[in-house]
């Protein structure tokens, strides 16, 4: 597997449901980021981390739970969302923070809660 | 005023035509201005990467960048069906967040 790869690619969960999102890059990156796109919004990023340290919260709710063992894999815990949770949740990972590096995102995992 | 601003379109052009995309941002500050082309059901994948203002060309496409006017554009030249996708602006300063845009889907129709 090359790149940055994301599972499931779809996940349908009811409100009272405790699911996971995984990524894992193989570009032997070090920053690793979740984001949120949704219909007709800009991409919103959820949170990064760099040398599996969280370096940023962007103000996301507790029911969203971000996990980095090491910095090839990330994990986005879901329990108790809300029907606008509905969206596709986006991987993504450079070098490092610093601007000059480009980020490689993954296909995404396309979120429904019912 | 939101920090960046791409009008989402669609925008629909016959094969061959000239495509023209652009965005508007409020913060000065922004130093690195990047352009992602996204796929149906495919994440965004980067197309143009530009430091500061001027002009890059890559093959087909030309990014501008004008920073008095707080003004980035894409070019594609002879476009083709291929190039049927979203096309996300986005820009950072530093280390900070990549400040996205909503996205323009455009359709090139053979």
């Amino acid at each position: 597997e090359t790149g940055v790869t994301q599972t499931p690619r779809h996940l349908v969960m009811g409100m009272t449901n405790k699911k996971s999102l995984k990524c894992e890059q193989h570009l032997g990156h070090n920053a690793m980021y979740w984001y949120k796109q949704s219909a007709k919004k800009p991409l919103e990023l959820m949170f990064v981390y760099n040398f599996k340290e969280q370096t940023e919260n962007n103000s996301v709710p507790s029911r969203f739970s971000p996990e980095c063992p090491n910095s090839s894999h990330l994990f986005l815990h879901l329990h108790t969302l809300q029907p606008e949770d509905s969206a596709l949740y986006l991987c993504a990972s450079s070098q490092d923070r610093d601007g000059r590096y480009e980020q490689y995102f993954g296909p995404g995992t396309r979120l429904t809660v019912t | 005023q939101k920090e960046v601003e791409q009008d989402p379109g669609p925008l629909s052009v016959p094969e061959g035509a000239i495509v023209s995309l652009n965005c508007t941002y409020s913060n000065s500050a922004f130093q690195y201005f990047m352009w992602y082309r996204q796929y149906s059901r495919k994440g965004p994948e980067l197309l143009m990467y530009t430091y500061s203002s001027g002009n890059k060309e890559d093959g087909r496409f030309t990014a501008q960048v004008d920073k008095s006017s707080k003004y980035i554009s894409l070019f594609i030249r002879d476009s083709q069906p291929s190039d049927s996708a979203t096309y996300l602006c986005a820009m950072r300063r530093g280390n900070n967040r990549l400040a996205f845009g909503k996205g323009n889907q455009v359709v090139v129709i053979p």
